[in-house]
């Protein structure tokens, strides 16, 4: 079944204007770590941004940051000022439900950055 | 530049052919995974190994067959292939388990078309 939910299949902005990917996953563990990766035209998956359960204070990376509720299950990334690079796919990637030594990931939302 | 590399890029091959898909990390990781990346289909996790030690085989069939000689290389064997084993492979590595919130690194990938 799958546990990690990237509700927005296609997306896109504006060149330098914000936009946010949503990401929500199901877990019953209190201690955890979530990842977003980028997966550009070149199919490599890069790190954008990572958080950790256990910390209150959102994870921030030059434009990118994320907006982590805990309670609610939902791990959000922000990108700022987009930029034609920008243009991808995103994947949402806890580590949840106890999965050993493994990520889960979400379908990934694709987008288009717009000049 | 990536410190995981992937060989071949893309490879076509028949139903009943053998091959054999290469990935080193220049990273001084630990930790090395395959996971699997079709079309309208999230990230699939196959194998882990840690330390040359296999410590996750996510139900992979047998025509799918690992092998790390050491923590710098894996191999993926194929043999008897399916079409529908045409996919993205990924190949990544960490430094240490993601239990402990290491961040997995990984390749540009290898394109395989199975015919």
């Amino acid at each position: 079944a799958q546990t990690v939910t990237q509700s927005q299949p296609e997306m896109s902005v504006q060149e330098a204007e914000t936009v946010t990917l949503s990401c929500t996953y199901d877990t019953s563990e209190n201690n955890y770590y979530l990842f977003w990766y980028k997966q550009p035209p070149s199919r490599q998956m890069i790190l954008v941004i990572r958080q950790e359960a256990y910390k209150q204070q959102n994870a921030t990376e030059n434009r990118f940051s994320v907006n982590f509720q805990k309670a609610a299950k939902s791990f959000s990334l922000k990108i700022s000022d987009s930029q034609l690079g920008d243009t991808a796919m995103y994947f949402c990637a806890p580590r949840i439900n106890n999965a050993g030594n493994m990520l889960t990931f979400g379908g990934g939302t694709r987008l288009m950055v717009k000049p | 530049e990536t410190g995981v590399t992937q060989t071949p890029r893309h490879l076509v091959m028949g139903m009943t052919n053998k091959k054999s898909l290469k990935c080193e990390q220049h990273l001084g990781h630990n930790a090395m995974y395959w996971y699997k990346q079709s079309a309208k289909k999230p990230l699939e996790l196959m194998f882990v190994y840690n330390f040359k030690e296999q410590t996750e085989n996510n139900s992979v069939p047998s025509r799918f067959s690992p092998e790390c000689p050491n923590s710098s290389h894996l191999f993926l064997h194929l043999h008897t292939l399916q079409p529908e084993d045409s996919a993205l492979y990924l190949c990544a590595s960490s430094q240490g388990q993601i239990v402990s919130g290491n961040t997995i690194y990984f390749g540009e990938g290898s394109w395989l078309t199975v015919v």
